[in-house]
């Protein structure tokens, strides 16, 4: 099986940048792909094979990983960006495996 | 306007069967692999099943195969999945999704269908 390691929750000072991980062993080697829930919504992807961003998906989001760690990185936090943030990645031993989730707190 | 709409869930007793459907517009449906995922109340993220274009593959997680079917009719632009032994563990919000490329990532998600499995 395949684990993918995600802190439960990040705080981050209104206008300050937030980085958000996720820990899996070699994940640098695979694509890692993220998500956004807001309560009582249906998740949104917001970055795709590490750093790439669908349209829509404001520039002050970004991503990058390497080794064993991914990083989810949201600059400039507006409190719009309170949400459960996932990170995900397919494994052949494991298929389609999620993060726990980290619950985003804008301050 | 691109729209994936859930329906079908409901309150089901255990060893009980629903069949959920997502009735898709704004794409062309049988260009693209289509996945089914749930989540637990207060829990994180899990994948279920997804389908490809003509139906002929279909991959599940371990928790749901031989229980739970996805199916697909390009005709009517609409994706489904046929659950049946359902248990209490099964209760969750479930959400069908596009996966993009077929490289098992989701960019358009639905809003979701409550199945709650009860007595």
């Amino acid at each position: 099986s395949y684990e993918l390691t995600q802190p439960f929750s990040v705080s981050v000072a209104l206008g300050q940048t937030a980085r958000i991980t996720c820990g899996g062993h070699n994940i640098g080697s695979k694509n890692v792909h993220w998500y956004q829930q807001k309560p009582g919504q249906a998740p949104v992807l917001v970055i795709y094979k590490d750093s790439s961003r669908p349209s829509g998906i404001p520039e002050r989001i970004s991503g990058s990983n390497s080794v064993n760690t991914a990083t989810l990185i949201i600059s400039r936090a507006q409190a719009g960006d309170e949400a459960d943030y996932y990170c995900q990645v397919w494994d052949i031993s494991a298929d389609v495996v999620f993060g726990g989730g980290t619950k985003l707190t804008v301050l | 306007e691109v729209q994936l709409v859930e329906s079908g869930g409901g309150l089901v007793q255990p060893g009980g069967s629903l069949r959920l459907s997502c009735a898709v517009s704004g794409f062309t449906f049988s260009n693209y692999w289509m996945t089914w995922l749930r989540q637990a109340p207060g829990k994180g993220l899990e994948w279920l099943a997804n389908i490809k274009q003509d139906g002929s593959d279909k991959y599940y997680v371990e928790s749901v195969r031989g229980r739970f079917t996805i199916s697909r009719d390009n005709a009517r632009n609409s994706l489904y999945l046929q659950m049946n032994g359902l248990r209490a563990g099964d209760t969750a919000v479930y959400y069908c999704a596009r996966d993009r490329d077929g490289d098992f990532w989701f960019d358009l998600w639905g809003q979701g269908t409550l199945v709650t499995v009860s007595s």
